[in-house]
């Protein structure tokens, strides 16, 4: 099983400032990695795919990126309606496997 | 329009069964996968399984595996879980995803909140 390890558990930003999440596939997943974000009370909803693809209605400012095993999920200027938990997700293999989770909180 | 409604709240006692459904419109259901997750109370997403609809092909989570039974009627468009005997363990919130090809998840149901209690 591929493990997907997410960093930092938590990150604490104001409104406007630009965020930076990591995720690290424990092996290869070329670009089979998906971003999702959960807010509160609601169902995950899907942002990228193919690492760098954002899904339809996304706003510009989501963005992704990958090196070999490392991946990224950038928010270059974070609105009030961005803070929520962020799940990177890879679908290379079976079974597909979730990292642990960002929480981007209001500092 | 795709939509995937999951049905209500669920609160069961240990040992009971349960099957939770979870209805899809506006795709072809019998041609993309739909997927299973489970969130634990203030933790995070795991997948359990998926079935593709076409022709049952299903697959589960070493977790999972023998756990739980994923199945879905072609007829009505509905994918279910079924437990045979619940645990304590098993309260969680669970969504069902519909999967772009045998990948990632882009719509998802509203979850349903299953409760095991005695």
């Amino acid at each position: 099983e591929i493990v997907m390890t997410q960093s930092p558990a938590t990150l604490s930003v104001s409104p406007g400032e630009r965020v930076t999440l990591s995720c690290r596939a424990s092996q290869s997943v070329n670009n089979n990695l998906g971003w999702y974000q959960q807010k509160p009370g609601q169902a995950p909803r899907l942002l990228i795919y193919g690492a760098s693809t954002r899904d339809t209605g996304v706003p510009a400012r989501f963005s992704g990126s990958w090196s070999a095993t490392d991946f990224t999920l950038t928010i270059s200027t974070l609105q009030s309606e961005d803070f929520a938990i962020y799940y990177c997700q890879q679908y290379h293999n079976w079974p597909f496997t979730f990292g642990g989770g960002t929480k981007v909180e209001i500092k | 329009e795709v939509q995937l409604v999951q049905s209500g709240a669920e609160v069961k006692k240990p040992g009971e069964s349960l099957k939770i459904s979870c209805k899809a419109s506006g795709y072809s259901f019998t041609s993309q996968w739909i997927g299973w997750v489970r969130q634990m109370p203030g933790k995070g997403l795991e997948w359990m399984g998926m079935i593709f609809p076409g022709d049952s092909d299903t697959r589960y989570s070493p977790s999972s595996q023998g756990q739980v039974t994923i199945s879905a009627d072609k007829s009505t468009s509905t994918a279910y879980l079924q437990w045979s005997s619940l645990k304590a363990s098993d309260t969680a919130m669970y969504y069902c995803a519909r999967h772009r090809g045998y990948s990632f998840a882009d719509y998802w149901g509203q979850g349903t909140l299953v409760t095991v209690s005695s």
